[in-house]
């Protein structure tokens, strides 16, 4: 079966601390990674794709990096903002069957950035 | 702005009434995507179309139907409403072709709020 997982459920970091969030799964056959961000409320917004031949891709203070062999992704942000305050999700693309073009969705990780 | 476009905004009903969301996808998007949102839970897939015929279809209840008309637009309904279906209802689009590349990124509205009282 076609899982996401993502790990912590929930974070709170001071501002300007590093964070890591994690993303395993076990989509197969594998086409892709997404990241999005959901600000509460709000609907969520692509941050980065990964595919399977990249390791790691950066955009801004945000890193995310992939492990298609552990079937595991991250993403790291740097010197957390208050405007980090979000959930983020994992979405897989790949799979057979399913719904909605071989999309599996994780929970999302909710992060909590502190003054 | 996403380009997505959803109404209402906010929507407030009562028990055992009917109602309906309204979502206009990008230009040229041809899929467009229903997906709920309760507090604090993930995004949990309705149902898809792509380019007026339903696509796939998730965990949508029976009381729940949707449609996407020829000028792609789609609508939600929502009959026999509860107190659990008070969620965040949220319509994305993309381009999915059927052939060729398709990165599966999808665009998001901004969501309809919906509180059954």
């Amino acid at each position: 079966k076609n899982q996401v997982e993502q790990s912590p459920q929930s974070l709170i970091i001071l501002e300007g601390k590093n964070c890591t969030l994690q993303c395993n799964y076990t989509v197969s056959p594998f086409s892709n990674l997404r990241w999005y961000k959901q600000d509460t409320g709000r609907g969520p917004v692509s941050l980065t794709i990964m595919t399977f031949s990249e390791n790691t891709k950066s955009n801004g203070r945000y890193t995310a990096t992939l492990d298609a062999d552990t079937k595991q992704s991250s993403l790291h942000i740097t010197a957390s903002q208050l405007s980090d305050s979000a959930s983020y999700i994992c979405v897989v693309r790949g799979g057979s069957g399913g719904g909605a073009d071989g999309l599996t969705f994780g929970k999302g990780t909710h992060l909590i950035i502190q003054p | 702005d996403s380009g997505v476009t959803q109404t209402p905004k906010h929507l407030i009903t009562a028990t055992g009434q009917r109602v309906t969301l309204r979502c206009s996808p990008r230009s040229g998007d041809l899929s467009v995507y229903w997906y709920q949102q309760s507090l604090d839970q993930g995004l949990q897939f309705l149902i898809q179309y792509y380019n007026g015929e339903e696509r796939a279809k998730g965990n949508i209840l029976e009381r729940f139907s949707a449609q996407q008309f020829p000028d792609l637009h789609s609508e939600l309904n929502l009959s026999s409403l509860e107190l659990g279906d008070s969620a965040l209802y949220f319509c994305a689009s993309s381009v999915s072709r059927l052939a060729g590349p398709n990165t599966g990124e999808l665009f998001f509205g901004e969501g309809s709020r919906l509180t059954v009282l």
